[in-house]
């Protein structure tokens, strides 16, 4: 198992353009997080899966922000009409059902700059 | 609601212990973690203490929890260069124990 993989790890958009960021969770773990984290704070809880169900979402996840998993597998971040303040380092998280799921394993992230 | 509190950076020489220091405010969190983050990687777990405990250790590391000051530190014994990161405390919540609120992070440097 390679762990949490996220595409890409850097990206360079223009204001108002669309991006959209994947997840791979490690494998057979039904718990999916996004986190945002932005330069010199902590990371921000955005929105959770339970397999394919969308549970929860922050209210730091504004209309322009969807989060997908479709199969239960993977999931997609998508941002449209970027803006500056979206520049952040984007973080997915995984965790196995059971006895032990207190324990989340993040993905090395995708770093978003937007100009 | 959450809110995680850390200092900011902390400088120690190579061999000494480092102690982070942590607080928090949800009094119903369940699990309180520590998390290394390295520059340019993600969020390594380090250890995590249940709320119903008072120290946890897990080799060089010691958790204490002291519940009702809310308070939360790491011990680091032997500090080591590799141990050069940034550390970040989180709190479950009452939404879910994987759904964490972190502090903002506290910078150590080891210095050989």
């Amino acid at each position: 198992d390679t762990g949490v993989s996220q595409d890409p790890r850097h990206k360079i958009t223009k204001r108002g353009q669309n991006v959209t960021f994947r997840c791979d969770p490690i494998s057979e773990h039904n718990r999916l997080y996004w986190y945002r984290q932005t330069l010199g704070q902590g990371p921000e809880f955005l929105t959770y899966f339970q397999n394919e169900a969308q549970l929860e979402k922050s209210r730091l996840l504004s209309d322009r922000f969807s989060a997908e998993r479709p199969k239960g597998s993977f999931s997609t971040l998508e941002i449209q009409r970027t803006e500056q303040g979206d520049s952040a380092m984007y973080l997915c998280a995984s965790s196995p059902r059971g006895k032990r799921d207190t324990e989340a394993f993040f993905g090395q992230g995708t770093r978003l700059t937007v100009v | 609601g959450e809110d995680v509190e850390q200092s900011l950076f902390l400088s120690v020489r190579e061999g000494d212990s480092s102690v982070i220091n942590c607080t928090y405010t949800d009094s119903s969190s369940t699990y309180l973690y520590w998390y290394k983050q390295e520059p340019g990687a993600g969020l390594q777990l380090l250890t995590y203490i249940f709320s119903n405990m008072d120290m946890k250790q897990d080799q060089r590391l010691t958790v204490l929890l002291n519940k009702k000051d809310k308070h939360l530190s790491l011990r680091i014994a032997d500090t080591q260069t590799g141990d050069s990161a940034i550390y970040f405390c989180a709190e479950s919540t009452q939404y879910g124990n994987n759904r964490l609120a972190f502090g903002k992070g506290n910078q150590v440097v080891v210095i050989p």
